[in-house]
């Protein structure tokens, strides 16, 4: 079970932003890999990758975004949020089956 | 640039089965070292990984679903496919279909536009 805090997360613009999430059962890999992943859902889109193993930016993702953590507690942070960051965040773990997302986070200006 | 597309009928009656394609363009399956999935997304249940298949037919399945789901796939044709049996109001959701990254339920991305399936009579 994927459990994220908040839920809900009023920011101002230019500020930093921090998303939790903690795994039930830990997601770190034999092969010393976190097997964590951030998303983002625009309102209107679908999901898009932003941090895969934890802590590696997905293509084309500014650096402003960061994700740390291991075995089973992770964090998303934005150092300073832009108005085109609005939308729900949610973590997923791919290591025990089945693959499971956090019930996400409504980050919102 | 690659892109995935899901297609398929938008209304499915109770105790019926759903079918889905997903067309991949940009990239190859066949040549492709990666797992294709499927995820969906309904108000109730969130974002719920359902399965997912390489380019041999290798299928892995939700557990709760395995019973239910079926996934294909056709490199000739570019695509793979879902089909869930005796579906019920629990499976009305949006339908996406996605490439797996690192593993082969994980790191999905590029994600498809997705596609509303509702099952009612």
């Amino acid at each position: 079970v994927m459990t994220q805090s908040p839920l809900s997360l009023p920011v101002t613009l230019g500020e930093p932003a921090s998303i939790s999430c903690r795994s039930s059962e830990s997601v770190l890999h034999k092969n010393g890999r976190n097997y964590l992943d951030w998303y983002l859902q625009k309102p209107g889109q679908s999901p898009h990758l932003l941090i895969y193993l934890g802590s590696i930016r997905a293509s084309g993702v500014p650096d402003r975004f960061s994700g740390s953590g291991s075995g089973t507690d992770f964090t998303l942070e934005i150092s300073r949020v832009e108005a085109e960051d609005v939308g729900v965040y949610y973590c997923m773990q791919g290591l025990q089956t089945p693959s499971s997302f956090g019930q996400g986070t409504k980050l919102e200006i | 640039q690659m892109r995935l597309q899901e297609s398929g009928p938008g209304l499915v009656k109770p105790s019926e089965t759903l079918s889905l394609v997903c067309t991949v363009s940009g990239d190859s399956i066949n040549s492709s070292p990666y797992h294709w999935g499927w995820i969906r997304q309904s108000p109730g249940k969130g974002l719920e990984w359902l399965g997912s298949i390489f380019k041999s037919g290798s299928s892995y399945y939700n557990p709760s679903l395995k019973s239910r789901l079926s996934l294909s796939v056709d490199t000739s044709k570019n695509q793979f496919y879902l089909e869930m049996t005796s579906v019920t109001a629990a499976d009305t959701a949006i339908y996406y279909c996605a490439r797996a990254l690192y593993s082969s339920s994980s790191g999905f991305d590029p994600w498809g536009q997705g596609t509303l399936v509702t099952v009612s009579s």
